[in-house]
C-alpha cells in the first residue's frame, strides 16, 4: 500500500510565500502529481514531478526527492484566489500507474 | 471549464431510491473514472474503465454500478444506498491509461446526500 501524508490546513498571507509538503511511503515510484480544488469545483491540474529537482511554472514550483519520499509544492506572491484545497497524489507501478490521493491540504489565504 | 461534465450537480435521495450519476468528456480521451470524495479523507477510487472495458473495481460495493457505454460517457448506477454514501462524487478522464503521466481532468462532481 501506500502512505501520503500532508498537513491538513495552513493559513498564509496574502503577498506571502507558503509551502506545502506531502511525504510518502511506496515502492515502485512513478511520479507525483499536484491538483488544485477550490470549494464546489473540480481538480485542477498544477504540476508533475518524476525526476529529483525543482519545477517552476509562474507562481507555482514543485520540488521532489525520491530518495527522501518528499514533495513540496511552493506559492509566491500569494493571492486571494489561491485559497482552495491542495491535492498531493502518487503514481506507481504497483497500482496499475492510476494515482493514489493524499487527504489534501486547505490553505487559507488572509489579507 | 475542464472539459468533463457531471449531472446532476446535486442530488438528494433515500435509501430505497434508485438513481444515476452522467459524466461526459469532450476531449476525446480513452479512460474514465469515478472517485469517492468524503470530508477529511483522501479521493478514494472507485471504478476506471479504459476503452470502454472496466479495468479497475476497487472493492465498491454492489450498490454502486457502474457503466460505460462508449469512451465519453460514464454512468455510475446508484441502488439502496447507505447514509455514509453521502460524499461527493467525481468524475476523471485522462488521454490513456498507462505510463504514469498522465493528467487527470476533473468534472465538478455531484454532491450526494443520502437519507
Amino acid at each position: 500500500g501506500q502512505n501520503i501524508d500532508q498537513p491538513t490546513e495552513m493559513t498564509a498571507t496574502e503577498g506571502a510565500i507558503v509551502q506545502i509538503n506531502c511525504t510518502y511511503q511506496t515502492s515502485g515510484f512513478n511520479g507525483l502529481f499536484w491538483y488544485q480544488q477550490h470549494a464546489g469545483e473540480a481538480p485542477t491540474f498544477l504540476s508533475y514531478n518524476v525526476l529529483d529537482g525543482l519545477e517552476e511554472k509562474g507562481r507555482f514550483s514543485s520540488f521532489l526527492s525520491r530518495s527522501k519520499g518528499y514533495s513540496y509544492l511552493l506559492l509566491k506572491e500569494l493571492q486571494m484566489k489561491d485559497s482552495a484545497s491542495y491535492l498531493c497524489a502518487v503514481v506507481t507501478s504497483g497500482g496499475s500507474y492510476i494515482p493514489t490521493f493524499g487527504r489534501g491540504t486547505s490553505l487559507i489565504v488572509h489579507p | 471549464e475542464t472539459g468533463v461534465t457531471q449531472t446532476p450537480r446535486h442530488l438528494v435521495m433515500g435509501m430505497t431510491n434508485k438513481k444515476s450519476l452522467k459524466c461526459e468528456q469532450h476531449l476525446g480521451h480513452n479512460a474514465m473514472y469515478w472517485y469517492k470524495q468524503s470530508a477529511k479523507k483522501p479521493l478514494e477510487l472507485m471504478f476506471v474503465y479504459s476503452l470502454e472495458e472496466r479495468v479497475e473495481n476497487n472493492s465498491v460495493p454492489s450498490r454502486f454500478s457502474p457503466e460505460c457505454p462508449n469512451s465519453s460517457h460514464l454512468f455510475l448506477h446508484l441502488h439502496t444506498l447507505q447514509p455514509e454514501d453521502s460524499a461527493l462524487y467525481l468524475c476523471a478522464s485522462s488521454q490513456e491509461l498507462a505510463g504514469g503521466q498522465e493528467t487527470q481532468y476533473f468534472g465538478p462532481g455531484t454532491r450526494l446526500l443520502v437519507l
